[in-house]
């Protein structure tokens, strides 16, 4: 059985552009979250999808992330613009009735 | 969501038995005992999971006393690749809901 993965697996940009990582949950899997550690911090929530509706999205940082999971399967986190501070590793994670499975990460760095 | 305290590092050696405690004096009733690990480069890992008394699986045991507000993993035998970083986290379980709120975790090192 496939994990969760992620991609891309690294990601280097200029502060002001665009990016988006993807993720794609274990299949059957309704909740799916998003994580993240910046440099030096511990790992942070970010949001909680069950199938495409967003359940609870307190720990994004700002309004310019936007994460959508249409269709209730894969989902996407989108960072525009991107700053300095947003560089870190994003983790995507999915469960059904029991733990959390999580990816291995996305590794964005903004220059 | 409870806060948990452990040990910032600990280190071992190849064939012992390691044991790393937690506190979480506010766990609420609803709340599981979850344990994570993770290695360098990747995404932390399902270890073990209890609500009361002891628990044990093929990697772990948890034990947990009656007042649940502390609980110890314990890692039989470790290897070197036992070496990683574990984390205790309280979370409402039985939902599929995990909402968990990370701490920094205890860096285990392993050595021959």
């Amino acid at each position: 059985e496939a994990g969760v993965t992620q991609f891309p697996s690294h990601s280097v940009i200029e502060k002001g552009q665009t990016v988006t990582l993807r993720c794609d949950p274990i299949s059957g899997h309704d909740n799916l979250y998003w994580y993240r550690r910046v440099m030096g911090k511990e790992i942070k929530f970010l949001l909680h999808f069950v199938k495409e509706s967003k359940q609870d999205e307190s720990g994004m940082p700002n309004n310019r992330f936007l994460a959508e999971r249409t269709g209730g399967t894969y989902s996407t986190l989108k960072v525009q613009p991107a700053e300095l501070e947003d560089s870190g590793v994003y983790f995507c994670a999915s469960s059904q009735e029991g733990e959390a499975f999580f990816g291995q990460g996305t590794r964005l760095t903004v220059v | 969501l409870a806060k948990t305290t452990q040990p910032i590092s600990m280190d071992s050696y190849e064939g012992q038995e390691v044991n790393i405690t937690c506190s979480h004096n506010n766990i609420a009733t609803n709340d599981y005992i979850t344990w994570y690990q993770q290695f360098p480069s990747q995404g932390p890992r399902f270890i073990i999971q209890g609500y009361k008394t002891k628990v044990t699986n093929e990697v772990a045991s948890l034990f947990i006393p009656a007042d649940r507000k502390s609980s110890t993993l314990s890692l039989p035998r470790v290897s070197l690749s036992d070496t990683a970083v574990y984390y205790c986290l309280v979370a409402t379980s039985g939902t599929g809901f995990q909402k968990l709120v990370f701490g920094t975790g205890t860096r285990l090192l392993v050595s021959p």
